[in-house]
C-alpha cells in the first residue's frame, strides 16, 4: 500500500493565523482526502482533492476556510485559515487507488490558542 | 448520503475473550466496507475489509461478516491481546475511488 508523509505532524498556532498541511504520497493516486477529526470524535471527510482542478468540499466546508491544492498525483495541501480555537483537530491525508483500499497519513495535530 | 452506525462506543473484555463490534450503513449503493484501528496519537490503520460479493472474511484472529440485506456488517477478533487495545473504525463506501463514510468508533480496553 501507498505511504503518506504529512507535515507538520503537530502544531500550536494563534488565533486568526493560518496553517499549511502537506501530504506527499510515495506513489501515483488517483483520489485523495482530506478529514478532520476532532478530539475523541470520528473521522469527517473535509474535500476530496481533485489533480488540476477545484477541489470537492463536503457540506459544512468552505473553500475559503479550508484552501486545497493538487498540483500532481502524488502530493496535496490543505490550508486552516483564519484559525479559531474551535479548529483544534488531528487533520488527516488519505489516498484510495492503490489496490489496497484507503490509507491514512499520521495526522496533523493542530492546537490554536 | 451515507450514515453509518457502530455500537458499542466502548467495549472491554478480558484477555483472551472475543469482541464484537457492529455497524449498520444505510446506503445500499455501499459496496465496500473497511475496518480501521487507530492507536493512540496515529492515523487510522486499515486492518480488513469485505467487498459486497462476500459474506466473511477472515484473517488470523479477526473476521468480518457482513449482511447486505439487512446492511449489517461486523467485526469478530478472537482471542483477544492487550495490543489490541485501541479504538476501532468501521466504515463505508461506494468503492471504486469514492469517500468513505465513518462509524463513530469503539473504544476497545483489552484488560490483561
Amino acid at each position: 500500500s501507498a505511504v503518506i508523509s504529512q507535515k507538520p505532524s503537530r502544531d500550536i498556532c494563534q488565533r486568526g493565523t493560518s496553517l499549511t498541511i502537506q501530504c506527499q504520497v510515495d506513489s501515483q493516486v488517483t483520489m485523495m482526502f482530506w478529514y478532520r477529526q476532532q478530539p475523541g470524535q470520528s473521522l469527517t471527510l473535509i474535500a476530496t482533492a481533485n489533480q488540476g482542478s477545484e477541489a470537492t468540499y463536503e457540506s459544512g466546508f468552505v473553500i475559503d476556510k479550508f484552501p486545497i491544492s493538487r498540483p500532481n498525483l502524488t502530493f496535496s495541501t490543505l490550508t486552516v485559515s483564519n484559525m479559531s480555537p474551535e479548529d483544534s483537530s488531528i487533520y488527516l491525508c488519505s489516498v484510495s487507488g492503490t489496490g489496497s483500499g484507503y490509507t491514512f497519513g499520521s495526522g496533523t495535530r493542530l492546537t490554536v490558542v | 448520503g451515507e450514515n453509518v452506525e457502530q455500537h458499542p462506543s466502548t467495549l472491554s473484555v478480558q484477555e483472551g475473550d472475543s469482541a464484537v463490534i457492529k455497524c449498520t450503513y444505510s446506503d445500499s449503493a455501499s459496496n465496500y466496507f473497511p475496518w480501521y484501528k487507530q492507536e493512540l496519537g496515529k492515523g487510522p490503520q486499515l486492518i480488513i475489509d469485505i467487498r459486497s460479493n462476500v459474506g466473511e472474511k477472515k484473517d488470523q484472529r479477526i473476521a468480518v461478516t457482513l449482511n447486505k440485506t439487512a446492511k449489517h456488517f461486523s467485526l469478530h477478533i478472537t482471542e483477544t491481546q492487550p495490543e489490541d487495545s485501541a479504538v476501532y473504525f468501521c466504515a463505508a463506501s461506494e468503492g471504486g475511488y469514492q469517500k468513505v463514510t465513518f462509524g463513530i468508533g469503539t473504544k476497545l480496553q483489552v484488560i490483561p
